[in-house]
């Protein structure tokens, strides 16, 4: 199984600030197969990023992905108020996990 | 629209199943894939596996393998998950998310691109 780290698990920043997600992967992972995703508290998580790099239906141009191999990378360009919450990698290889999160809190 | 409405809150003794159900609308349902995923109180996400509605070929993660069974109603292009013998441990919102997929040039691209609200079961004696 691969296992997904997350860093840093959690992230102090303010509106307007850049934040820098990072996801290492225990074993090299496809980037077709590498996604990111949203979680506020009460709600589902919403997509974000898939194929490591491009941007789901809706998504601000503000959030991107990079990376591949082992080394995945969520950025905020310009963090806005509504930002702010929990991250999660996902890999879909012979089998599917998640990192363990991180939250992302205001300064 | 494009939605997944999940079945209410579930109340269960230790040692009891549970049945959750995942209702699709908006699209073709046999055209998906589903997953199941769940998130014990104040963790993070952990995937339980997937079905594919059309045939009703499952893939189980191994944690889950002997306990859990998905399946589905194309009648009602409705998706199950029942989880046997649960324990307090198995506490947790059950997300029903549809598997989207994308093919550009030969690749494949997989995610979970709609989700359904969560369903809360609850493990107590």
């Amino acid at each position: 199984e691969i296992v997904l780290t997350q860093s840093p698990g959690t992230l102090s920043l303010s509106p307007g600030e850049r934040a820098t997600l990072s996801c290492r992967a225990s074993q090299s992972v496809s980037s077709s197969y590498l996604a990111w995703y949203q979680q506020k508290p009460g709600q589902a998580p919403r997509l974000l990023i898939y194929g490591a790099s491009s941007r789901a239906t809706g998504i601000p141009d503000r959030f991107s992905g990079s990376g591949s191999g082992t080394d995945f990378t969520l950025t905020i360009s310009r963090l806005e108020p509504e930002d702010f919450a929990v991250y999660y990698c996902q890999q879909y290889g012979s089998s599917l996990t998640f990192g363990q999160g991180t939250r992302l809190e205001i300064k | 629209q494009v939605q997944l409405v999940q079945s209410g809150a579930e109340v269960k003794k230790p040692g009891a199943s549970v049945k959750v159900s995942c209702k699709a609308s908006g699209y073709t349902f046999t055209s998906y894939y589903m997953h199941w995923v769940r998130q014990a109180p104040g963790q993070g996400l952990e995937w339980m596996g997937i079905i594919n509605p059309s045939g009703g070929s499952t893939s189980y993660a191994q944690k889950f393998q002997g306990r859990v069974t998905m399946t589905r109603d194309t009648s009602t292009s409705t998706v199950y998950m029942e989880l046997s013998s649960l324990r307090s441990e198995d506490t947790a919102v059950y997300y029903c998310a549809r598997r989207g997929t994308l093919a550009v040039a030969g690749y494949y691209y997989y995610y979970m691109d709609v989700w359904g609200k969560g369903t809360t079961v609850t493990v107590s004696s």
